[in-house]
């Protein structure tokens, strides 16, 4: 069945540092690729997608790129802030039967970034 | 602010009793889907609703029941409730139920069944 993996954290890092956060999926056809943040105490926000192969998704100074060779959409930022601290989601997205979708998280890396 | 709400924010509650949920879509939007998270299972998909009518159903209880109504807002309910059912629900809506189109998600009610 479909799945995302996650790179486990907690990732730590020092302000201004390059962020990378893996995130390799496995699904059949063609699904749309999506990183969800979710601050604390708060709902999902989603930060950026993709919806095909060589797309790059874009926001907020992150990036992630759709490869479909790899199956990967890894997440980038090159000098993260402490308010990026969070806990982010790599999903994906295909369609059902129906022309339906839902979407599947991976579990989730938690990024804390000091001062 | 994603536009969409959810009631109430917090509920504690004892096991065996039954709770509703509610959750009110973006304007517009005529796709609801609901979520579960919590710390042993992640976030998983329960249920999606497109412009009243069920269209795809994940890993959810037979003990959990959800509808959406004509004014689109739509409810989760849970019943028999058991310990392992304390979780944080979301609530999500998009413009309809295309697999590229993004999910807009509401606060979340954190359910605690004591």
């Amino acid at each position: 069945g479909d799945s995302v993996t996650q790179m486990e954290g907690p990732v730590t890092l020092s302000e201004e540092a390059f962020l990378t956060i893996n995130c390799t999926y496995t699904a059949t056809g063609y699904p749309s690729l999506f990183w969800y943040v979710q601050y604390p105490g708060e709902g999902l926000q989603l930060l950026l997608k993709a919806t095909k192969a060589d797309d790059k998704g874009s926001n907020k100074g992150f990036e992630a790129t759709y490869r479909k060779e790899t199956t990967s959409f890894h997440l980038e930022k090159g000098s993260v802030q402490v308010s990026d601290s969070a806990v982010y989601f790599c999903a994906l997205s295909r369609p059902l039967a129906g022309g339906y979708n839902k979407l599947i998280f991976g579990a989730g890396t938690r990024l804390a970034v000091h001062p | 602010d994603s536009g969409v709400t959810q009631t109430p924010k917090h509920l504690i509650t004892a096991t065996g009793q039954r709770v509703t949920l509610r959750c009110s879509p973006r304007s517009g939007d005529l796709s609801v889907y609901w979520y579960q998270q919590s710390l042993d299972q992640g976030l998983q998909f329960l249920i999606q609703y497109y412009n009243g009518e069920e269209r795809a159903k994940g890993n959810i209880l037979e003990r959990f029941s959800a509808q959406q109504f004509p004014d689109l807002h739509s409810e989760l309910n849970l019943s028999s409730l058991e310990l392992g059912d304390s979780a944080l629900y979301f609530c999500a809506s998009s413009v309809d139920g295309q697999p590229f189109y993004e999910q807009y998600f509401g606060p979340g009610t954190r359910l605690t069944v004591t």
